[in-house]
């Protein structure tokens, strides 16, 4: 199974800040990654999908880049609704897994 | 508009068995793998496995074969999901999930969750 590590866990931001989420694959799965956000009682959301590409509808503040084994989703500038829990997938190859997801916390 | 909506929250003995419907609208049913899906109370997302509407094969996450069951009734474009031989371990929301692209294995659109809850 390829396992996916997310880090920070936690991230403690202000409103305005440059924030960066990154997410270790522990073998190659090209830019078969997919980035999600979710709120508590909400489904998940997807923003962004191989690797770098933003889903319809999605604010040009996030951001995807990364190939291979390393990947980061960035937010230009945070806004409040932004303040959520980010999780990475890979789908190069079943089983599709997810990081253990990172809390994005206002400071 | 694509919707997928799931079936209500369940309460469970171990030992038993729970089925989480998911109704589709909105899109061809039988062109898009149905994918399931668990979140555990302080635990990050999980696959479970997905089903073929048109072929109604089946792949599953290795952890739950032998103890998952995913079917669909294409007459009525839903999707079901039976797990066996609950414990406590099983306790978690459970979603199920349809793809962006045919043929491709992160998710656009998803259900609102549907809570299971295993207690004696």
């Amino acid at each position: 199974d390829i396992q996916m590590t997310q880090s920070p866990s936690t991230l403690s931001a202000s409103v305005g800040d440059r924030v960066t989420i990154t997410c270790r694959a522990s073998q190659r799965i090209s830019s078969w990654l997919a980035w999600y956000q979710q709120k508590p009682g909400k489904a998940p959301k997807l923003l962004i999908y191989k690797a770098s590409f933003l889903e319809d509808g999605v604010p040009s503040r996030f951001s995807g880049s990364g190939s291979g084994t390393e990947f980061t989703l960035t937010i230009s500038s945070l806004l409040p609704d932004d303040f959520a829990t980010y999780y990475c997938q890979q789908y190069d190859s079943y089983l599709y897994t997810f990081g253990q997801g990172t809390k994005l916390e206002i400071k | 508009q694509v919707q997928l909506v799931q079936s209500g929250a369940e309460v469970k003995k171990p030992g038993a068995s729970v089925k989480v419907s998911c109704k589709a609208s909105g899109y061809n049913f039988t062109a898009y793998y149905m994918h399931w899906l668990r979140r555990a109370p302080g635990q990050g997302l999980e696959w479970m496995g997905w089903i073929n509407p048109n072929s109604g094969g089946t792949i599953f996450a290795q952890k739950f074969q032998g103890r998952v069951t995913m079917t669909t009734d294409t007459s009525i474009s839903t999707a079901y999901m039976e797990l066996d031989r609950l414990t406590s371990d099983d306790a978690a929301l459970y979603y199920c999930a349809r793809s962006r692209v045919s043929g491709t294995h992160y998710f656009q659109f998803w259900g609102q969750g549907t809570l299971v809850t295993v207690s004696s």
